[in-house]
């Protein structure tokens, strides 16, 4: 089983910060797909194959990284980017998630 | 429009069973492998069972291996989970997906006494 390991676990940004969550797999996968999940609602595919943006999801993200280490970055914290961000890969089964970065807003 | 709809949750005690459906709408079924993906609550998300288009390929979590049944029925565009010896740690909210890309709402059980 590939176990991904999510840094930080919980973080706080102010406006117009510069954000970057990080993921790591314990082996090599081939890409790494991001979500994002706000209380009470299902989690919304974010970033696929690694540095692709999901439909309607703002350029302010960015998705980048190979191998064993992955990041998603924000350039410019908004208010309506607090929530939770899940990494997953899909390389092998089990698929394995990370266990989420909650991205608060200062 | 994907949608995605699940169904037959509920508290169930332990050691019972439960079966839940996730009926599929807006694209070609029968083309695409489902997911059924889970959350406990107030934790991460938790792959539990994914099975190919034609139903050929199937995985499962090693957590539930042996008491979950993942199956579906392409005439009925329906994704099954059949649950088996539940316990109290299956307790969660479970979604069905295509791939990961569309994911239904989510259906709550709860296994307790």
């Amino acid at each position: 089983e590939i176990v991904l390991t999510q840094s930080p676990t919980t973080m706080a940004a102010s406006p117009g910060e510069k954000v970057t969550i990080t993921c790591r797999a314990s082996s090599s996968v081939s890409y790494m797909h991001w979500f994002q999940q706000k209380s009470g609602t299902s989690p919304k595919p974010w970033i696929y194959d690694t540095s692709k943006l999901a439909s309607g999801v703002p350029d302010r993200f960015s998705g980048s990284g190979s191998g064993t280490s992955y990041s998603l970055t924000i350039s410019s914290m908004e208010a309506e980017d607090a929530a939770t961000y899940y990494c997953l890969q899909r390389s092998s089964y089990p698929l394995t998630f990370g266990s989420g970065t909650k991205l608060e807003i200062k | 429009e994907v949608q995605l709809v699940e169904s037959g949750g509920g508290l169930v005690q332990p050691g019972r069973s439960l079966k839940l459906s996730c009926v599929a709408s807006g694209f070609t079924f029968s083309n695409y492998g489902m997911n059924w993906i889970r959350q406990a609550p107030g934790k991460g998300l938790e792959w539990v069972a994914y099975i190919s288009s034609g139903s050929s390929y199937i995985y499962y979590a090693e957590t539930v291996k042996g008491r979950f049944t993942i199956s579906r029925d392409n005439a009925k565009n329906t994704l099954y989970l059949q649950m088996t010896s539940l316990r109290s740690e299956d307790t969660a909210l479970y979604y069905c997906a295509r791939n990961i890309a569309y994911w239904g709402q989510g259906v709550m059980v709860t296994v307790s006494s």
